[in-house]
């Protein structure tokens, strides 16, 4: 199993460009998230999902918007990218709820 | 919602010592609290996790306790190596799986 995966690693984006990082998970998870990850804060949820065609925000979703078509995909779409934005994104995802959440490499992206 | 504290922010320990990461959190309906190690360029990586009926867990080296009375929780990790170097995220979560993370705790093992 590859477990979790992330593309792209590394990203620059100009302010007002979009993009979307992908996630894709190879264990049958019913449950995804995203976080950000700022220096010295943790991690923060962006959104999350709890199974296909089921998402809701999470601590800080402004900015970000996400779609779940199927139990392996999880993508998450940036509009307008601001600098405010320049973070390392993470994606999870779980079995089940109080179970562990395995995270991906993780997609740093800088917004210039 | 859920506020989680995590201290010391780093933590420089000699090889071979333990080294202690506290964490506090605000909701007393809080019952999963695991512990994530993140190395660098890495995504975290679950070590060891605790859940509210349970006081004590250990795992070789390391072990976690609770304390829900005063809504703490701690991290111990005995004979400290130079790989167990990275940062350690604490988490608690009341809800469905919705985690709230504490800011991480650098640990520097020197030789």
């Amino acid at each position: 199993n590859a477990g979790v995966t992330q593309t792209p690693k590394f990203r620059i984006l100009k302010i007002g460009q979009s993009m979307t990082l992908q996630c894709t998970q190879d264990m049958n998870h019913n449950y995804m998230y995203w976080y950000r990850q700022d220096p010295g804060m943790g991690l923060k949820l962006i959104y999350y999902s709890v199974g296909a065609g089921i998402t809701d925000k999470g601590e800080v979703p402004n900015g970000y918007n996400v779609s779940r078509s199927t139990t392996e995909d999880f993508p998450l779409r940036l509009e307008l990218a601001a600098p405010s934005q320049t973070s390392v994104y993470f994606c999870a995802s779980s079995y089940s709820t109080r179970e562990t959440q395995y995270f991906g490499p993780g997609t740093r992206l800088l917004v210039l | 919602g859920e506020n989680v504290e995590q201290h010391p922010s780093t933590l420089s320990v000699q090889e071979g010592d333990s080294a202690v990461i506290k964490c506090t959190y605000s909701d007393s309906a809080s019952n999963y609290f695991p512990w994530y190690k993140q190395e660098l360029g890495k995504g975290p990586q679950l070590i060891i996790d605790i859940r509210s009926n349970v006081g004590e867990k250990k795992d070789q080296r390391i072990a976690v306790t609770l304390n829900k009375t005063a809504k703490h929780f701690s991290l111990h990790i005995t004979e400290t190596q130079p790989e167990d170097s990275a940062v350690y995220f604490c988490a608690a979560s009341a809800s469905w799986g919705k985690l709230q993370f504490g800011a991480g705790t650098q640990v520097v093992v020197t030789p």
